[in-house]
């Protein structure tokens, strides 16, 4: 049972364009979203995050936006450079004793961004 | 500040011996969680730690241990290693602060485990 999921395997994008990276949940318990940026021989690395509470954040070229009734957020680059081709990975959390300590994560989405 | 250390990098092991690997969180962090990420299952949460403590625990089998030391450095374990088993072993940290930043996890580079 995937609770997120990343439905696009891959995405190509030009220089200075936008990207925008999708993710899907299913759990209603899920209340923090985090964005994640993974380089290949490297350990993911933390872009973005949202609460349930907030429906966008921004971060420099980084907007995440999220859409609770549709149960769907959104990752947004602009503008898109050439050093931001990696794997993005979604992942969220939920509170209570049962979710300490685990992300769960969709499985991720390779960004191609070309000069 | 250090950021999440993993020891070691990359190992190669045969079926059925046992491997250990350490992870050393970013100082001030408390809690620390484990995940095999694999090309098929992708990054899946193993187990976290805190004070000492298991919280929490993946769907994972009893192969799969860890544990906690008091200066906040981890360690998990396999046993009986299959291939299967083979994979890059993740371990992250979190400040366990009030408020939402304690659901950010930091995470190590990875070590990669060949079982043969």
């Amino acid at each position: 049972d995937q609770q997120v999921k990343q439905n696009s395997p891959s995405l190509s994008v030009q220089e200075g364009r936008i990207s925008i990276l999708n993710c899907d949940y299913t759990n209603s318990m899920f209340d923090y979203f985090l964005w994640y940026k993974k380089y290949p021989a490297e350990g993911p690395t933390f872009l973005i995050s949202i609460s349930s509470i907030k429906d966008k954040n921004e971060d420099g070229r980084f907007t995440v936006f999220l859409n609770k009734s549709a149960k769907h957020l959104s990752l947004h680059i602009v503008p898109s450079q050439p050093g931001d081709s990696a794997v993005y990975f979604c992942a969220a959390s939920a509170s209570g004793g049962t979710s300490y300590g685990k992300l769960t994560f969709g499985q991720g989405t390779i960004l191609t961004v070309h000069p | 500040k250090a950021g999440v250390t993993q020891t070691p990098r990359y190992l190669i092991k045969t079926r059925g011996q046992q491997v250990t690997l350490s992870c050393s969180p970013i100082s001030g962090h408390r809690s620390v969680s484990w995940y095999q990420q694999t090309p098929g299952q992708g990054l899946q949460f193993l187990f976290e730690y805190f004070s000492e403590t298991q919280r929490n625990k993946g769907n994972f089998p009893g192969r799969f241990s860890g544990r906690q030391f008091s200066n906040s450095r981890s360690e998990m374990n396999v046993s009986t290693l299959e291939l299967g088993d083979s994979a890059l072993y993740l371990c992250a940290s979190s400040p366990e602060t009030g408020g939402l930043a304690k659901n950010i996890q930091y995470f190590g580079a990875g070590t990669r485990l060949s079982v043969l």
